[in-house]
């Protein structure tokens, strides 16, 4: 069963604390995406990666960290310099053309809320 | 559910009607489209695509126009269903580059 996996589905954060969201696949696509999904807005990139060992800011890195350690996996850190990470946070991956993406296939997602 | 999709346009239609979906694009050298559906609480799924060499493409039930022109993008679903409520957003992408997402629109399907 070929796909996207995220977890958790919910997660709760105290502020202050790093959460790290799990994004894992087994198309065996060479790219990966983070976005954020806020109500009435598009998705916004965070972070990419389109091989191992090697990640890209997107347009609202700040506060996030991300690592590509292996091919099938692409975890996201939310830390406490992220002032508003109340969202709900998209996984996606891709093969590449011309050195960016093709078509984006998405996770389930995780709805992350600050208490 | 999430609350992806507060104050999106809403799009109504009646059980058995066709639907269609518009979305305008911003970039003139964008050569590759999708249309994506999201349900409520859930990750999007991609519905259909169509690069810059074509101005229509046709699924199950589904057919994209593009018109490059104004720069505008529809998604036409035939029959429209209860299953077929959800938000719909386009994502437009330049050869190269990264996608850029539209906000969506809300369909809604009454009885």
């Amino acid at each position: 069963d070929g796909g996207i996996t995220q977890s958790p589905k919910y997660l709760f954060r105290k502020e202050g604390q790093n959460v790290t969201l799990s994004c894992e696949q087994n198309l065996n696509h060479d790219a990966m995406y983070w976005y954020r999904q806020d109500p009435g807005q598009g998705l916004r990139l965070i972070y990419y990666s389109q091989i191992v060992n090697d990640f890209q800011k997107g347009d609202i890195a700040e506060g996030y960290s991300v690592s590509r350690e292996k091919k099938e996996s692409f975890p996201l850190t939310v830390t406490s310099a992220q002032k508003n990470p109340t969202a709900f946070y998209l996984c996606a991956s891709s093969t590449l053309r011309g050195g960016g993406t093709d078509t984006q296939y998405f996770g389930p997602g995780t709805r992350l809320t600050v208490l | 559910g999430e609350s992806v999709g507060l104050h999106l346009p809403t799009l109504s239609v009646q059980e058995g009607d066709n639907s269609i979906i518009n979305c305008a694009y911003s970039n003139s050298a964008s050569d590759y489209f999708i249309w994506y559906k999201q349900e409520s609480g859930k990750g999007p799924q991609f519905i259909i695509d169509i690069r810059s060499n074509m101005d229509k493409r046709q699924g199950q039930r589904v057919t994209v126009l593009l018109n490059k022109t104004v720069k505008h993008l529809s998604l036409q679903i035939a029959a429209t269903q209860p299953g077929d409520s959800a938000v719909y957003f386009c994502a437009e992408n330049n050869y190269g580059q990264n996608f850029v997402f539209g906000p969506g629109t809300r369909l809604s399907v009454l009885p």
